[in-house]
């Protein structure tokens, strides 16, 4: 089975800075990665399908990038909003497979 | 805007089943072109992705969880059910359930708001 590893699992930042999270699988699954949002209480939200496409009415300051086997989310320039754990998901198979989870934290 | 909603007992015994059921509003399971997920976290964990379920019937299942999981379908009713049998205080959790595209690919863009299951003597 494919492994999907997150790091680092957590980080601290200021407002404005830029944020990266790397996701990496331990088999290439192409471009079929996508990122989610989860807020404290909240249901997971999409950001980011195929790698690098953004989900309809996602802020521009989300991006992916990333094929094969290491992908990376970074947010721009980070917003008190914005605090919440990212999680990346394969799904180049019929086993769908989540990360660890990044949390985020405004320093 | 299509909408999903679990339902189901919040608490459930040990060695019992656990039986939910998502409610899909807004679009109809029968007209095909997504896969229906049930998803679980575990308190102040991660997500799991614990099976899917086509229109026609046809399942897959996490291996981990397989043994032990049965998701069905109820398009008169716009329904899909998760039963998880012999629990443990291991499959305390809020569960998901989820829509994911098969044609156009992009994973989870809706969720249901989540219930929380509670295995518990």
């Amino acid at each position: 089975d494919i492994q999907m590893t997150q790091s680092p699992s957590s980080l601290s930042a200021s407002v404005g800075d830029r944020v990266t999270i790397t996701c990496r699988a331990s088999q290439g699954i192409s471009n079929y990665l996508a990122w989610y949002q989860q807020k404290p209480g909240k249901v997971p939200k999409l950001l980011i399908y195929a790698a690098s496409t953004l989900q309809s009415g996602v802020p521009s300051r989300f991006s992916g990038s990333g094929s094969g086997t290491d992908f990376t989310l970074t947010i721009s320039s980070l917003q008190p909003e914005d605090v919440a754990t990212y999680y990346c998901q394969k799904y180049n198979s019929a086993l769908l497979t989540f990360g660890g989870g990044t949390k985020v934290e405004i320093k | 805007q299509v909408q999903l909603q679990e339902s189901g007992p919040g608490l459930v015994k040990p060695s019992q089943t656990l039986s939910l059921t998502c409610t899909v509003s807004g679009g109809s399971i029968s007209s095909g072109g997504y896969y229906w997920s049930w998803i679980r976290q575990h308190p102040g964990k991660g997500l799991e992705w614990i099976g899917y379920i086509y229109y026609s019937g046809s399942t897959y299942y996490n291996p981990s969880l397989k043994s032990r999981v049965t998701i069905s379908v109820d398009t008169s009713k716009n329904q899909f059910s998760l039963k998880l049998s012999s629990v443990t205080a291991a499959d305390t959790a809020v569960y998901y359930c989820a829509r994911e595209g098969i044609a156009a690919r992009r994973g989870f863009d809706y969720w249901g708001q989540g219930t929380l299951v509670t295995v518990s003597s």
